[in-house]
């Protein structure tokens, strides 16, 4: 159990356009889902936390209106890079929690803008 | 703020041998969990072992354990008979009423 998707695992689009990613709890509900993003040989940084039918949580420094995020049910959470610029390139992960603390994590995507 | 420091930036070790990896935290809650992640190539973190922190057991789970010294405020991790498969990054992290908070990660390496 404890099983976490992400879709898709790798899109390229141009600068200017906008991405959403989703991210999927198949074996449980998660009223809470977190995302990240990974530099290069570098640890996951908290962008958001996305709370089921409640504004998400942004970290400080993350411009909300360019992250936007949905948590539309209890086993989906989407972020759209809106308005995509090469310096947002990077490795998104998702996670969701389950018995109490412990995070689960998508397998990611990998974001290139060209 | 909650800090996770790990020292070592890179390991190395040989086949079925036994390494450990270090872990500090800083923190003034009492009521936290502990975890290791792993993250191979293919960039998915995967869950290696966890640590309450009201526990005084050490976590077992199967070749991998944790040194958890509570008053020391470490929490190093322990690979038994390494395997090829075992090299990654890995990742401590803390969580207590806040974020989940990682530490730099550490590249361990299996020599055949």
């Amino acid at each position: 159990g404890a099983v976490v998707s992400q879709h898709p695992s790798r899109v390229i689009c141009k600068s200017g356009t906008s991405v959403k990613i989703e991210c999927r709890s198949l074996d449980f509900q998660a009223t809470t889902m977190f995302w990240y993003r990974q530099f290069p040989k570098q640890s996951l940084m908290l962008m958001a936390t996305s709370n089921e039918g409640s504004k998400a949580t942004y970290e400080q420094g993350v411009e909300k209106d360019k992250f936007l995020i949905n948590h539309a049910s209890l086993t989906l959470s989407t972020l759209t890079v809106t308005s995509a610029h090469p310096e947002d390139s990077s490795f998104y992960i998702c996670s969701a929690g389950r018995q109490g603390q412990t995070q689960y994590f998508g397998p990611g995507t990998r974001l290139l803008v060209l | 703020a909650q800090t996770v420091t790990q020292s070592q930036p890179e390991m190395s070790v040989q086949e079925a041998e036994t390494v450990t990896l270090s872990c500090t935290y800083d923190t003034s809650e009492s009521d936290y969990y502990l975890f290791w992640y792993k993250q191979p190539p293919s960039r998915q973190m995967i869950l290696v072992i966890r640590q309450e922190a009201y526990k005084q057991q050490n976590a077992t789970e199967n070749r991998f354990s944790v040194n958890f010294q509570k008053a020391a405020k470490s929490f190093s991790l322990k690979i038994s008979d390494s395997q090829l498969g075992d090299a990654a990054m890995y990742f401590c992290a803390y969580k207590g009423a806040q974020k989940l908070v990682f530490g730099q990660g550490t590249r361990l390496t299996i020599n055949p």
